[in-house]
């Protein structure tokens, strides 16, 4: 099985700061992870993912994460946050040859001016 | 318009009323799931199509919930006799699984209410 936490569901930073959200995930499988974003009333947009290849991945709109396989985590970061970033942010795990993804529970993204 | 579609985007049901949310996914794409998100948390499974094969549905959460994909193309997700529990987005998302990519591709949602 397989299980999703994002530590902090609000997360708080100035424009031009570093952006870090926390992803820890279980899986008794190696497992493939994924970034999705969220904007209101919209479905949600792949950022980047893990499928088992760089544990460095690199995304859209100058987000990446990076995977460690001994922390169990999958922590996204983007160096200097733009207004546009202020979105719901949700991580996700499924078991490789599996289909369906298991979401941790979202952090809210909220720029400062 | 190359991406998923759902319709209708709102939805209002009154207790004990039948609902159908629409799918239409990306050309092509043999797999077809179902989310459902409650307000403030993540999607949860629902259930998913291999084509027209309904090869998982652990997640459907009552009898009441029923999804059919009958030409492996276009999904109808049935709400029989809704609760207020009901009331989420229900997300589909469309994948080709084939080109080993393991992307799925959200449409943007129908949000169902039920008074």
């Amino acid at each position: 099985a397989q299980s999703v936490t994002q530590l902090g569901s609000h997360v708080s930073v100035s424009e031009g700061a570093l952006v870090l959200l926390r992803c820890n995930y279980s899986s008794s499988v190696p497992p493939y992870l994924f970034w999705y974003v969220q904007y209101p009333n919209q479905g949600l947009q792949l950022l980047l993912k893990y499928t088992s290849a760089a544990t460095l991945v690199k995304g859209i709109n100058g987000f990446e994460a990076e995977f460690k396989k001994s922390e169990t985590s999958f922590h996204l970061t983007k160096p200097s946050a733009h207004m546009s970033d202020a979105a719901e942010y949700f991580c996700a795990v499924s078991a490789q040859g599996a289909q369906k993804l298991v979401f941790g529970q979202g952090t809210r993204l909220t720029i400062n001016p | 318009g190359a991406g998923v579609s759902q319709s209708p985007r709102y939805k209002v049901a009154k207790r004990g009323q039948d609902v159908a949310l629409r799918c239409d996914p990306i050309s092509g794409h043999v797999s077809l799931f179902w989310y459902q998100q409650a307000l403030g948390q993540g999607p949860e499974f629902l259930t998913y199509f291999q084509n027209e094969a309904q090869l998982d549905k652990s997640g459907l959460p009552s009898d009441r919930f029923f999804a059919e994909r009958p030409e492996g193309s276009v999904s109808t997700l049935k709400i029989q006799r809704t609760q207020q529990e009901d009331s989420a987005v229900y997300l589909c998302a469309s994948g080709d699984f084939a080109t080993r990519s393991y992307e799925q591709y959200f449409g943007p949602g129908t949000r169902l209410t039920v008074t």
